[in-house]
């Protein structure tokens, strides 16, 4: 059992539409990550909060808004996504943001833009 | 600037064979080295890792050694199951702690 818990596990959407990705995490861990995770590719980062403030935006389109209502939640706001969003989309979180400690890995939300 | 390099997949083999996924790295200082792995459908899990030079990392019979003079990390496991199957991907954090890469994956199956 993973012990970060990612939901919805699969979404479809429009281009129009807006939802939310949601992630939580009991560890007690003071950083959050999400990542986008194309095909046969390694994740890649999108953003990092550090004790609920966001710390790193790694130039992901406005089209995502993170938000981090407190230690335990990370959520995603979508809207007015592309196709070429379409992947699976990881969170993780860590006890800080040192990332030579281990990242823990929910199972991720599988996205599909229709 | 740090980079992971790692062995080219797909990678096929019989139960019970030896497993070897090389991982190379370029960095400045004393990073520390990752190996997770994603099994179908899942999210990524840490199998090992290592923080100084000559650790060994080793879980669920895998084991990776942290050599410094060929700056290397590579994974083997003596034999490996069917339950093995999957994406292991070798991963580097910075020496500070504030940056980390991942390497492209190696696809690993096991056939009966």
């Amino acid at each position: 059992d993973t012990e970060v818990t990612q939901t919805p596990k699969h979404l479809v959407m429009g281009m129009t539409n807006k939802k939310s990705l949601k992630c939580e995490q009991h560890m007690g861990h003071r950083a959050m990550y999400w990542y986008k995770q194309k095909a046969k590719k390694p994740p890649e980062l999108m953003f990092v909060y550090s004790y609920e403030k966001l710390s790193i935006n790694e130039s992901v389109p406005s089209r995502f808004s993170p938000e981090c209502p407190n230690s335990s939640l990370l959520n995603l706001h979508l809207h007015a996504l592309q196709p070429e969003d379409s992947a699976l989309y990881l969170c993780a979180s860590s006890q800080t943001q040192n990332l030579n400690q281990p990242q823990h890995f929910g199972d991720g939300t599988r996205l599909s833009i229709l | 600037g740090n980079s992971v390099t790692q062995m080219e997949g797909p990678v096929t083999l019989s139960e019970e064979a030896f497993l070897t996924i090389n991982c190379t790295y370029t960095a400045t200082g004393y990073p520390s080295l990752f190996w997770y792995v994603q099994y179908p459908g899942e999210g990524l899990q840490l199998l090992l890792k290592a923080t100084k030079a000559d650790d060994k990392g080793s879980n669920k019979g895998f084991e990776a050694t942290y050599r410094k003079e060929t700056t290397s990390f590579h994974l083997e496991k003596g034999s490996v199951q069917v339950s093995d199957s999957a994406v292991y991907f070798c991963a580097l954090s910075s020496h500070s702690g504030n940056q980390f890469y991942f390497g492209t994956g190696t696809s690993l199956t096991v056939i009966p």
